[in-house]
Protein backbone atom coordinates (compact mmCIF):
# COMPACT_ATOMS: atom_id res chain seq x y z
CA UNK A 1 0.00 0.00 0.00
CA UNK A 2 1.41 2.76 -1.58
CA UNK A 3 -0.61 5.84 -0.30
CA UNK A 4 -0.13 8.77 -1.74
CA UNK A 5 2.77 9.23 -4.54
CA UNK A 6 4.17 11.95 -5.87
CA UNK A 7 6.43 12.66 -8.69
CA UNK A 8 8.83 14.04 -9.03
CA UNK A 9 10.69 14.56 -6.20
CA UNK A 10 12.92 16.90 -6.94
CA UNK A 11 12.92 19.50 -10.38
CA UNK A 12 15.07 22.45 -11.51
CA UNK A 13 13.23 23.97 -14.77
CA UNK A 14 14.66 27.22 -16.51
CA UNK A 15 12.11 30.47 -16.46
CA UNK A 16 9.46 29.82 -19.02
CA UNK A 17 9.56 25.95 -18.96
CA UNK A 18 6.72 23.88 -18.29
CA UNK A 19 6.38 20.52 -16.39
CA UNK A 20 3.74 18.52 -14.38
CA UNK A 21 3.65 17.15 -11.20
CA UNK A 22 1.91 13.65 -10.66
CA UNK A 23 -0.08 12.44 -7.63
CA UNK A 24 -1.08 9.41 -7.27
CA UNK A 25 -3.12 7.59 -4.41
CA UNK A 26 -4.40 4.01 -3.59
CA UNK A 27 -6.69 4.27 -0.80
CA UNK A 28 -9.36 5.11 -3.08
CA UNK A 29 -9.75 8.59 -1.46
CA UNK A 30 -12.03 11.33 -3.54
CA UNK A 31 -10.49 14.32 -2.26
CA UNK A 32 -7.61 15.23 -3.91
CA UNK A 33 -5.20 19.11 -2.59
CA UNK A 34 -2.07 20.74 -4.15
CA UNK A 35 -0.32 22.93 -1.62
CA UNK A 36 2.97 24.68 -2.11
CA UNK A 37 4.79 25.29 1.02
CA UNK A 38 7.59 28.36 1.68
CA UNK A 39 9.63 29.22 4.54
CA UNK A 40 7.40 30.86 7.26
CA UNK A 41 4.18 30.29 5.15
CA UNK A 42 2.65 26.94 6.34
CA UNK A 43 1.00 25.33 3.66
CA UNK A 44 -0.95 27.42 1.11
CA UNK A 45 -3.83 25.67 -0.99
CA UNK A 46 -3.48 26.04 -4.79
CA UNK A 47 -6.05 23.76 -6.22
CA UNK A 48 -7.91 21.10 -4.99
CA UNK A 49 -10.60 18.42 -6.65
CA UNK A 50 -14.19 16.42 -4.46
CA UNK A 51 -14.18 13.83 -7.53
CA UNK A 52 -13.40 12.56 -10.83
CA UNK A 53 -13.46 15.46 -13.31
CA UNK A 54 -13.79 17.82 -10.93
CA UNK A 55 -11.31 20.67 -9.91
CA UNK A 56 -11.61 24.25 -7.51
CA UNK A 57 -9.31 26.99 -7.35
CA UNK A 58 -7.43 27.42 -3.98
CA UNK A 59 -5.94 30.66 -2.22
CA UNK A 60 -2.74 30.41 -4.64
CA UNK A 61 -4.23 29.68 -8.19
CA UNK A 62 -2.17 31.29 -10.78
CA UNK A 63 -0.03 29.96 -13.07
CA UNK A 64 -1.14 26.48 -12.41
CA UNK A 65 -3.35 24.12 -13.40
CA UNK A 66 -5.01 21.03 -12.50
CA UNK A 67 -6.65 17.93 -13.89
CA UNK A 68 -8.39 14.90 -12.36
CA UNK A 69 -9.38 12.76 -15.05
CA UNK A 70 -8.90 9.49 -13.30
CA UNK A 71 -9.98 9.09 -9.60
CA UNK A 72 -6.12 8.09 -8.64
CA UNK A 73 -4.81 10.73 -10.23
CA UNK A 74 -3.88 14.64 -9.77
CA UNK A 75 -1.72 16.56 -12.04
CA UNK A 76 -0.36 19.71 -11.26
CA UNK A 77 0.80 22.01 -14.61
CA UNK A 78 3.42 24.93 -14.23
CA UNK A 79 2.54 26.05 -18.04
CA UNK A 80 5.19 28.74 -18.07
CA UNK A 81 7.25 28.37 -14.67
CA UNK A 82 8.45 31.95 -12.91
CA UNK A 83 11.22 31.95 -10.27
CA UNK A 84 8.69 32.90 -7.85
CA UNK A 85 6.82 29.34 -8.02
CA UNK A 86 10.19 28.01 -6.40
CA UNK A 87 8.82 25.97 -3.56
CA UNK A 88 7.92 22.39 -2.20
CA UNK A 89 4.97 20.81 -3.50
CA UNK A 90 2.54 18.75 -1.32
CA UNK A 91 -0.25 16.46 -2.69
CA UNK A 92 -2.48 15.19 -0.05
CA UNK A 93 -6.23 13.35 -0.12
CA UNK A 94 -8.93 12.30 2.17
CA UNK A 95 -11.76 10.47 2.05
CA UNK A 96 -15.21 11.96 1.51
CA UNK A 97 -16.65 11.23 4.78
CA UNK A 98 -13.76 9.80 6.75
CA UNK A 99 -14.46 9.44 10.62
CA UNK A 100 -11.08 11.63 11.17
CA UNK A 101 -11.00 14.19 8.46
CA UNK A 102 -7.27 13.63 8.40
CA UNK A 103 -5.78 14.15 4.80
CA UNK A 104 -2.90 12.36 3.78
CA UNK A 105 0.21 13.60 2.74
CA UNK A 106 3.08 12.58 -0.59
CA UNK A 107 6.53 12.95 0.52
CA UNK A 108 6.49 16.21 -1.93
CA UNK A 109 8.27 17.62 -4.45
CA UNK A 110 11.08 20.02 -4.35
CA UNK A 111 10.79 22.66 -7.54
CA UNK A 112 13.65 24.97 -8.55
CA UNK A 113 12.88 28.00 -11.01
CA UNK A 114 16.19 29.25 -12.16
CA UNK B 1 -11.69 35.39 2.45
CA UNK B 2 -11.11 31.99 4.90
CA UNK B 3 -8.06 32.61 6.79
CA UNK B 4 -6.43 30.54 9.69
CA UNK B 5 -3.84 32.41 12.02
CA UNK B 6 -1.64 30.40 14.26
CA UNK B 7 1.00 31.90 17.42
CA UNK B 8 3.49 32.26 18.14
CA UNK B 9 5.41 31.75 15.04
CA UNK B 10 8.28 30.30 16.77
CA UNK B 11 9.33 29.51 20.33
CA UNK B 12 12.26 27.78 21.92
CA UNK B 13 11.20 25.96 25.39
CA UNK B 14 13.53 23.46 27.82
CA UNK B 15 12.94 19.92 27.94
CA UNK B 16 10.32 19.37 30.41
CA UNK B 17 8.28 22.56 29.65
CA UNK B 18 4.78 22.86 29.15
CA UNK B 19 3.89 24.54 25.66
CA UNK B 20 0.61 26.06 24.75
CA UNK B 21 -0.06 26.77 20.67
CA UNK B 22 -2.83 28.67 19.36
CA UNK B 23 -4.41 28.60 15.80
CA UNK B 24 -7.41 30.91 15.22
CA UNK B 25 -9.65 31.03 12.47
CA UNK B 26 -12.22 33.05 10.04
CA UNK B 27 -13.68 30.68 7.16
CA UNK B 28 -16.79 30.09 5.54
CA UNK B 29 -19.11 27.17 6.96
CA UNK B 30 -16.46 25.40 9.37
CA UNK B 31 -16.54 22.29 9.97
CA UNK B 32 -12.95 21.00 11.58
CA UNK B 33 -10.13 21.98 12.29
CA UNK B 34 -6.91 19.75 12.48
CA UNK B 35 -3.83 19.97 13.98
CA UNK B 36 -0.20 18.19 12.07
CA UNK B 37 3.15 17.93 12.89
CA UNK B 38 5.92 18.77 10.49
CA UNK B 39 9.00 17.81 10.86
CA UNK B 40 11.69 17.15 8.12
CA UNK B 41 8.90 15.92 4.96
CA UNK B 42 5.21 15.60 5.03
CA UNK B 43 3.24 16.38 7.92
CA UNK B 44 1.37 14.08 10.00
CA UNK B 45 -1.65 13.94 11.80
CA UNK B 46 -2.30 14.96 15.20
CA UNK B 47 -5.80 15.61 15.92
CA UNK B 48 -9.09 16.43 14.39
CA UNK B 49 -11.85 18.57 16.29
CA UNK B 50 -15.31 19.18 15.53
CA UNK B 51 -16.97 20.29 18.66
CA UNK B 52 -16.50 22.82 21.29
CA UNK B 53 -14.74 21.65 24.24
CA UNK B 54 -13.91 18.09 23.73
CA UNK B 55 -10.44 17.77 24.46
CA UNK B 56 -8.87 15.20 22.49
CA UNK B 57 -5.59 13.54 23.93
CA UNK B 58 -2.78 11.81 22.80
CA UNK B 59 -0.08 10.87 25.21
CA UNK B 60 1.47 14.12 26.08
CA UNK B 61 -0.35 15.93 23.87
CA UNK B 62 -3.91 17.60 23.95
CA UNK B 63 -6.30 19.62 22.24
CA UNK B 64 -9.38 21.64 22.46
CA UNK B 65 -11.29 23.57 20.11
CA UNK B 66 -13.49 26.78 21.28
CA UNK B 67 -16.51 27.10 18.43
CA UNK B 68 -17.67 30.18 19.77
CA UNK B 69 -14.56 32.17 19.80
CA UNK B 70 -13.43 30.52 17.21
CA UNK B 71 -9.91 29.28 18.23
CA UNK B 72 -8.12 25.59 18.98
CA UNK B 73 -5.07 25.62 21.52
CA UNK B 74 -2.47 22.13 21.49
CA UNK B 75 -1.16 21.51 24.39
CA UNK B 76 1.84 19.83 24.97
CA UNK B 77 3.25 18.55 28.48
CA UNK B 78 7.05 17.23 29.57
CA UNK B 79 8.36 18.42 26.08
CA UNK B 80 10.77 16.50 24.82
CA UNK B 81 13.85 17.41 22.39
CA UNK B 82 11.68 15.01 19.24
CA UNK B 83 9.20 17.18 20.14
CA UNK B 84 10.92 20.07 18.09
CA UNK B 85 8.78 20.44 14.59
CA UNK B 86 6.78 22.81 12.90
CA UNK B 87 3.16 22.98 14.21
CA UNK B 88 0.39 23.13 11.60
CA UNK B 89 -3.51 23.91 12.54
CA UNK B 90 -6.07 23.82 9.07
CA UNK B 91 -9.91 24.28 8.98
CA UNK B 92 -11.74 21.90 6.95
CA UNK B 93 -14.16 24.86 5.17
CA UNK B 94 -17.00 24.65 3.23
CA UNK B 95 -16.70 22.78 -0.25
CA UNK B 96 -14.56 20.44 1.72
CA UNK B 97 -11.59 23.45 1.42
CA UNK B 98 -8.25 22.65 3.53
CA UNK B 99 -6.41 25.83 4.28
CA UNK B 100 -3.83 25.86 6.97
CA UNK B 101 -1.94 28.55 8.85
CA UNK B 102 1.17 29.53 8.86
CA UNK B 103 2.97 27.02 11.68
CA UNK B 104 4.43 27.55 14.99
CA UNK B 105 8.19 26.26 14.88
CA UNK B 106 8.99 24.49 18.04
CA UNK B 107 12.47 24.02 19.37
CA UNK B 108 13.41 21.98 22.50
CA UNK B 109 16.76 22.39 24.14
CA UNK B 110 18.16 19.90 26.92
Amino acid sequence: NAGVTQTPKFRVLKTGQSMTLLCAQDMNHEYMYWYRQDPGMGLRLIHYSVGEGTTAKGEVPDGYNVSRLKKQNFLLGLESAAPSQTSVYFCASSLLAGVTGELFFGEGSRLTVL
Amino acid sequence: EDKVVQSPLSLVVHEGDTVTLNCSYEVTNFRSLLWYKQEKKAPTFLFMLTSSGIEKKSGRLSSILDKKELFSILNITATQTGDSAVYLCASKTSYDKVIFGPGTSLSVIP
